[in-house]
């Protein structure tokens, strides 16, 4: 069965900073996704970042990078410049291809303080 | 992007009674929809896949006679939160795909429901 495990359950960044949110995944499955989700306190899922297993490079967007390890299972969420309003929970997400289902980690809470 | 309406926001019922939840893709056909349940500063964890013109997949402990879903159409998925008691009361989350797109394309959310039973 597919796992994500998410290690840290809170993290704290001073605003304007850098932050590196762990995630590690398990499954033998060869075409899957990945993705980073921030959840505010409105508790609306928010996507901030995807990246398909088959490609070799990290996704960007923005302020917002990863670290994909494929052969290690890792896929870790950079923030840059960190802003009050990135202040969140942060779920690491893995779907297949052959189910469609969203497995998520346990969540991160993310702090930023001004 | 897709848009995806749950309804209600939020809901207080009695312990006995039944509540339904809905999800609607507004912009868009989703054929399957997704239910999550969510605890307070916990994960969302699947409870079952909502196939339309077919029976749900639930995942393994979920009560089927429990929490019934229906999809009866390409834009709609209800969930009914049967003879609800208290340890039920929970954050439910509904998503669904886009069957125009590509599986990579992220999942839409609905903004969620708050049930509280009493």
């Amino acid at each position: 069965a597919q796992t994500v495990t998410q290690s840290q359950p809170e993290m704290s960044v001073q605003e304007a900073e850098t932050v590196t949110l762990s995630c590690t995944y398990d499954t033998s499955e060869s075409d899957y996704y990945l993705f980073w989700y921030k959840q505010p306190p409105s508790r609306q899922m928010i996507l901030v970042i995807r990246q398909e297993a088959y490609k070799q490079q990290n996704a960007t967007e923005n302020r917002f990078s990863v670290n994909f390890q494929k052969a290690a299972k890792s896929f870790s969420l950079k923030i840059s410049d960190s802003q009050l309003g990135d202040a969140a929970m942060y779920f690491c997400a893995y779907v297949t291809s052959n189910t469609g289902k969203l497995i998520f980690g346990q969540g991160t809470t993310l702090q930023v303080k001004p | 992007g897709a848009v995806v309406s749950q309804h209600p926001s939020w809901v207080i019922c009695k312990s006995g009674t039944s509540v339904k939840i809905e999800c609607r893709s507004l912009d868009f056909q989703a054929t399957t929809m997704f239910w999550y349940r969510q605890f307070p500063k916990q994960s969302l964890m699947l409870m079952a896949t909502s196939n339309e013109g077919s029976k749900a997949t639930y995942e393994q402990g979920v009560e089927k006679d429990k929490f019934l879903i229906n999809h009866a159409s390409l834009t709609l998925s209800t969930l009914t939160v049967t003879s609800a008691h208290p340890e039920d009361s929970s954050f439910y989350i509904c998503s669904a795909r886009d069957v125009g797109r590509v599986l990579n394309t992220e999942a839409f959310f609905g903004q969620g429901t708050r049930l509280t039973v009493v």
